[in-house]
């Protein structure tokens, strides 16, 4: 079945304990992507992947890294974990977006983490 | 600016009514892709459908379909004949195709259908 898990689905830690959310696709796509949700400000992309060893900043990137060594897996780290860090997370993946543009570029998404920061 | 602007934060309508959800879109670029999603109360995003700035006709899957408007930069949702599953927040979405990189989503619509 052609997915993204992420893992865990659920987190409560405290201030300042670095932690990682793991994301992998089976679906060999190159790109992946990392999203924060929030009540009132939909989603907002924390940092992208075009491809292996390739990443960039999205809109919110402070206070998290990331890093793509396999084509599949693409993990959010957090360093120092703050309490403005509480969120839902997403990540997700497609096919590499391109000038032309198309349906192959639609991003599919995996379950979500919930993040709670105390 | 927003990229993406969705002005309706809440939507009710009825059972077997069809409803339309705005989405409008800011962008210099050309060539571009729109697309909606739903995230139904169990949180996952499930994608609808896609429009891509050059299509000619406007997208359909299934009860969905995409009233694009190109000189109006809007790509509004409409459902037919609403079912109680469709009770969800809608998001739109956009990728310019010069830059290539970012997805932009708007804040979503929450829409509640009344038996």
């Amino acid at each position: 079945e052609a997915q993204v898990t992420q893992n865990p689905r659920y987190l409560i830690t405290v201030t300042g304990k670095k932690l990682t959310v793991t994301c992998s696709q089976n679906m060999n796509h190159e790109y992946m992507s990392w999203y924060r949700q929030d009540p009132g400000l939909g989603l907002r992309q924390i940092y992208y992947s075009m491809n292996v060893e390739v990443t960039d900043k999205g809109d919110v990137p402070e206070g998290y890294k990331v890093s793509r060594k396999e084509k599949r897996n693409f993990p959010l780290i957090l360093e120092s974990p703050s309490p403005n860090q509480t969120s839902l997370y997403f990540c997700a993946s497609s096919h590499t977006p391109t000038l032309a543009g198309g349906p192959r570029e639609t991003q599919y998404f995996g379950p979500g983490t919930r993040l709670l920061v105390l | 600016a927003q990229k993406i602007t969705q002005t309706q934060p809440g939507m009710f309508v009825q059972e077997k009514e069809a409803v339309t959800l705005d989405c409008t879109y800011d962008t210099s670029d050309p060539s571009y892709g729109l697309f909606w999603y739903k995230q139904p109360s169990s949180g996952e995003m499930i994608f609808l459908i896609y429009q891509g700035s050059y299509d000619q006709q406007n997208a359909t899957e299934g009860r969905y379909s995409l009233n694009f408007q190109k000189a109006r930069k809007s790509a509004n949702l409409v459902i037919s004949a609403s079912q109680l599953g469709d009770s969800a927040m809608y998001f739109c979405a956009m990728r310019e195709g010069r830059t290539g990189n970012q997805f932009y989503f708007g804040t979503g619509t929450s829409l509640t259908v009344i038996p």
